[in-house]
């Protein structure tokens, strides 16, 4: 059974202080692996990671994927109020006749002033 | 643009009885998705469109039919609504098969009693 897990379930930070996201998967026809931020309504896309050990950065925001470990770290500095959301990780799989995405939990992040 | 939109946000439903719930986009997408999450299950894709009068079963269909009758609008329905299916509804389009092409809609709270 494909499995997307995510850890810590939730996190709560001060301002200025740096989190590490954890998403681990077990998935067939693995593609992609994909990070959103969800705030108080619809997921946006943070990242897709496809090659193992390239960093993509996007501001106080970088993410890398482990291909061989089947894991990948979502990591944020420098923490802001406005990093407060649920992060949700994804595998996308490429399948026959299809693509499907398996998302994990997601990891709550407080960030308090 | 209005982007992906949802209708309703909210409605409250007693078992057995049943409702669609209407998206709508006006990007031009070809694929449209339905997603529900749900607390410590994250999203998970119910049913999706590769194309007007197309539809496909994701990964947790039952209990749910759809139908994409224009190509800007995808329809869930319940047939008749189960406590199981209380959840947070999202519905997303994208113009390819690309998961980082995903824009989400709002959501709809459901709460069947």
């Amino acid at each position: 059974e494909d499995k997307v897990v995510q850890s810590p379930l939730s996190l709560v930070v001060h301002e200025g202080d740096t989190v590490t996201l954890n998403c681990s998967y077990e998935v067939t026809n693995f593609r992609s692996l994909l990070w959103y931020k969800q705030e108080k309504k619809a997921p946006t896309f943070l990242f897709m990671l496809t090659s193992s050990g390239i960093e993509k950065k996007s501001g106080r925001l970088s993410s890398i994927l482990d291909k061989k470990e089947l894991f990948s770290i979502l990591n944020i500095t420098a923490t802001q109020t406005g990093d407060s959301a649920i992060y949700l990780c994804a595998a996308f799989l490429l399948l026959l006749n299809n693509n499907d995405m398996r998302f994990g939990a997601g990891t709550r992040l407080t960030v308090k002033p | 643009n209005a982007g992906v939109t949802q209708t309703p946000k909210f409605r409250v439903l007693k078992t057995g009885q049943s409702m669609t719930l209407l998206c709508a986009q006006d990007m031009n997408h070809e694929y449209m998705y339905w997603y529900r999450q749900d607390p410590g299950m994250g999203l998970r894709l119910i049913h999706y469109s590769v194309g007007e009068g197309t539809t496909a079963k994701g990964e947790v269909p039952d209990g749910y039919n759809v139908s994409r009758l224009k190509k800007q609008n995808f329809l869930l329905g319940l047939e008749s609504a189960a406590p199981s299916q209380t959840s947070v509804y999202f519905c997303a389009s994208s113009y390819s098969s690309a998961p980082y092409e995903q824009y989400f809609g709002p959501g709809t709270r459901l709460t069947v009693t």
